[in-house]
């Protein structure tokens, strides 16, 4: 596999379940970034790990939570969202030189909340 | 407040003809924008970059313009093919510090045959 793969690519969940999202990234790079892009709205930036510490969080409820075990994968770990939470997550990989500069994206998790 | 603006939700051009998507920004800490394409389905691709540096970038058919006094770029595709019928993103980035990168809206380009 080369890129950037996210796994599930499709996932329904109610608002009791638990589940978690996976990012790989076959790059060599060694930052790493989860987005969420709801209806017609930007892509909006959650979280970004650099060398597997998390450098910045956008605010984001902690119903949502972060893991980066080492620099190849990330996950998201999801638990009691609401339906407001549907949206298409995604994931982005890149070299850290003190700035993000072009990231790569995997393909997304289309996420729905029932 | 949007940081980042695309201010035309789609665009449709002519095969053969120059397609030209703009972006407008508002935080004069960007120095470093990107430009993604998006099919359905797919996560964005990156396109082309320019550093605020510069005023103009090309990669084959892809030319990015920056003009830092009116915070404004642009996207010029030239000539326009069915491909490239997709979404197109706007990202600027500042070098400050961990930041991720903020993204326009998006605009629709549909080349038409």
């Amino acid at each position: 596999e080369t890129g950037v793969t996210q796994t599930p690519r499709h996932l329904v969940m109610g608002m009791t379940n638990k589940k978690s999202l996976k990012c790989e990234q076959h790059l060599g790079h060694n930052a790493m970034y989860w987005y969420k892009q709801s209806a017609k709205k930007p892509l909006e930036l959650m979280f970004v790990y650099s060398l597997e510490e998390r450098v910045e969080n956008n605010s984001v409820p902690s119903r949502f939570s972060p893991e980066c075990p080492n620099s190849s994968h990330l996950f998201l770990h999801l638990h009691t969202l609401q339906p407001e939470d549907s949206a298409l997550y995604l994931c982005a990989s890149s070299t850290w030189t003190g700035g993000g500069y072009e990231q790569y994206f995997g393909p997304g998790t289309r996420l729905t909340v029932t | 407040d949007q940081q980042v603006k695309q201010n035309s939700p789609s665009l449709s051009v002519q095969e053969g003809r120059i397609s030209i998507l703009n972006c407008d920004y508002t935080n004069s800490m960007f120095d470093y924008f990107l430009w993604y394409k998006k099919y359905p389905a797919e996560g964005p691709t990156f396109l082309i970059s320019i550093s605020s540096i510069k005023d103009k970038n090309e990669d084959g058919r892809f030319t990015v313009f920056l003009n830092k006094s009116a915070k404004h770029l642009s996207l010029h595709i030239v000539p326009s093919q069915p491909g490239d019928s997709a979404v197109y993103f706007c990202a600027a980035y500042s070098g400050g510090g961990a930041d991720g990168l903020t993204f326009g809206k998006g605009t629709h380009l549909i080349i038409q045959p």
